[in-house]
């Protein structure tokens, strides 16, 4: 079945760089588009990029200096790399398969908090 | 960038009430509308998509409607287990975005 499982440091220091990983299972990474979304403690959705399923990407414009989003098709994985973080970083990452334009299957969600 | 502006933030409803949330969109998006429902410490749950197509599992009571830009979640009967934020995304195009969420809580 299809799956998505978010994997990743749960502290990171300030000014440091996150680096996430998305494994798939279930589905291709060259039929399905993989995004990443991200929610701060208490707050709303926000989309932050994409993993087109040819291989190039897309990325929210508020955060598209600090983040890179890439894929390794014969590990079914998506990493997500975003740099200079802050304390408006510390929120839960979510990777999540694009069906038919929506968002079919999440992954569970990892927390990461930016803390010295 | 299309903005999807969601109303109502909050909702207090009783049980077995009619409930609706809608999103309009500030541009064309078509049917490339989805909903969705968020229950703490969760992801969140696919429930409509092509603005009207209920998603597998996804109980009848739950409806997505579109008028123009504006759309539509319907809760028919509102149960216990329907309590959580909702969400609307369009998926027009890139970037895509969300509603800010409607959080419905039992009166």
């Amino acid at each position: 079945q299809v799956q998505l499982k978010e994997s990743g440091p749960g502290l990171v220091q300030p000014s440091e760089t996150l680096s996430l990983t998305c494994t798939v299972s279930g589905f291709s990474l060259t039929s399905y588009n993989v995004h990443w979304v991200r929610q701060p403690p208490g707050k709303g959705l926000e989309w932050m990029g994409v993993m087109w399923s040819g291989g190039s990407t897309d990325y929210n414009s508020a955060l598209k200096s600090r983040l890179s989003i890439s894929r390794d098709t014969s590990k079914n994985q998506v990493f997500l790399k975003m740099n200079s973080l802050q304390s408006e970083d510390t929120t839960t990452y979510y990777c999540a398969r694009e069906g038919t334009g929506d968002f079919d299957y999440w992954g569970q969600g990892v927390m990461v908090t930016v803390s010295s | 960038d299309i903005q999807m502006t969601q109303s109502p933030a909050s909702l207090s409803a009783s049980l077995e009430e009619i409930v609706t949330i809608t999103c309009q969109a500030s541009q064309d998006i078509g049917n490339w509308l989805a909903w969705y429902q968020q229950k703490p410490g969760k992801s969140p749950q696919l429930m409509i998509y092509g603005a009207t197509s209920l998603a597998d599992g996804v109980p009848s009571r739950f409806s997505g409607s579109r008028s123009g830009t504006q759309y539509s979640l319907r809760i028919s009967r509102l149960q216990v287990e329907d309590i959580g934020i909702y969400y609307c995304l369009q998926a027009y195009s890139a970037p895509r975005t969300f509603g800010g969420g409607t959080k419905l809580e039992l009166k």
